[in-house]
């Protein structure tokens, strides 16, 4: 079946440092991925998504690109801000076995002024 | 605006009771699901409904039920039959179930807690 695999956490970092968070997937097929993030006490929201190998997706600074030989879906951002602080969700979702979305556990990223 | 409601945000379950937490949602969605989190150990699924009248069984459904009357409500039970149910509720939706670049919408979530 699918899974999804995220680096155990939490991250901590200095404002302004260079931020990873590793996601790795098992897929029967060609799944779209996506990272959600979580703020406190809220439920999830988009972040970011791709649907296909080799496409980046982007937004508020932070980037992921979709590598189908190495079946990853990392999380960057160059300068991370203490209001990044949340924690964040890789994703897949696939067309054939299941379209219902396979989250990973959660990285939580703590940013320290 | 557009978005899914839930309420109530706080809930206290005495031992043998059920309680129902609601989801409403505007966005015309056809997917609604319902997801429980557990710290450290993400979001587990306990149902999902993909149509109106019609809905299916997630990893953990065991003591929960649900209903899909209307296109807009997915609202679940947490039976006297689920022995471990304080935990953090999350409802979401999606467009198309058939499309697998869909984006989850999610609503604010319910806390459950046990007394």
């Amino acid at each position: 079946g699918n899974s999804v695999t995220q680096m155990e956490g939490p991250v901590t970092l200095s404002e302004e440092a260079f931020l990873t968070i590793n996601c790795t997937y098992t897929a029967t097929g060609y799944p779209s991925l996506f990272w959600y993030v979580q703020y406190p006490g809220e439920g999830l929201q988009l972040l970011l998504k791709a649907t296909k190998a080799d496409d980046k997706g982007s937004n508020k600074g932070f980037e992921a690109t979709y590598r189908k030989e190495t079946t990853s879906f990392h999380l960057e951002k160059g300068s991370v801000q203490v209001s990044d602080s949340a924690v964040y969700f890789c994703a897949l979702s696939e067309v054939g076995g299941s379209y219902i979305p396979t989250f990973g556990r959660g990285t939580s990223l703590i940013v320290h002024p | 605006d557009g978005g899914i409601t839930q309420s109530p945000k706080y809930l206290f379950r005495k031992e043998g009771q059920n309680v129902t937490l609601s989801c409403e949602q505007n966005l015309n969605h056809d997917a609604m699901y319902w997801y429980r989190q557990d710290p450290g150990q993400g979001l587990r699924l306990i149902y999902y409904s993909q149509i109106v009248n019609d809905f299916q069984k997630g990893d953990i459904a065991e003591g929960y039920s649900v209903s899909r009357e209307k296109k807009e409500s997915f609202p679940l039970t947490v039976t006297s039959a689920q022995k471990n149910p304080t935990a953090f509720y999350l409802c979401a939706s999606s467009i198309d179930p058939g499309y697998s670049g869909n984006t989850i919408y999610f609503g604010e979530g319910s806390w459950l807690t046990v007394v």
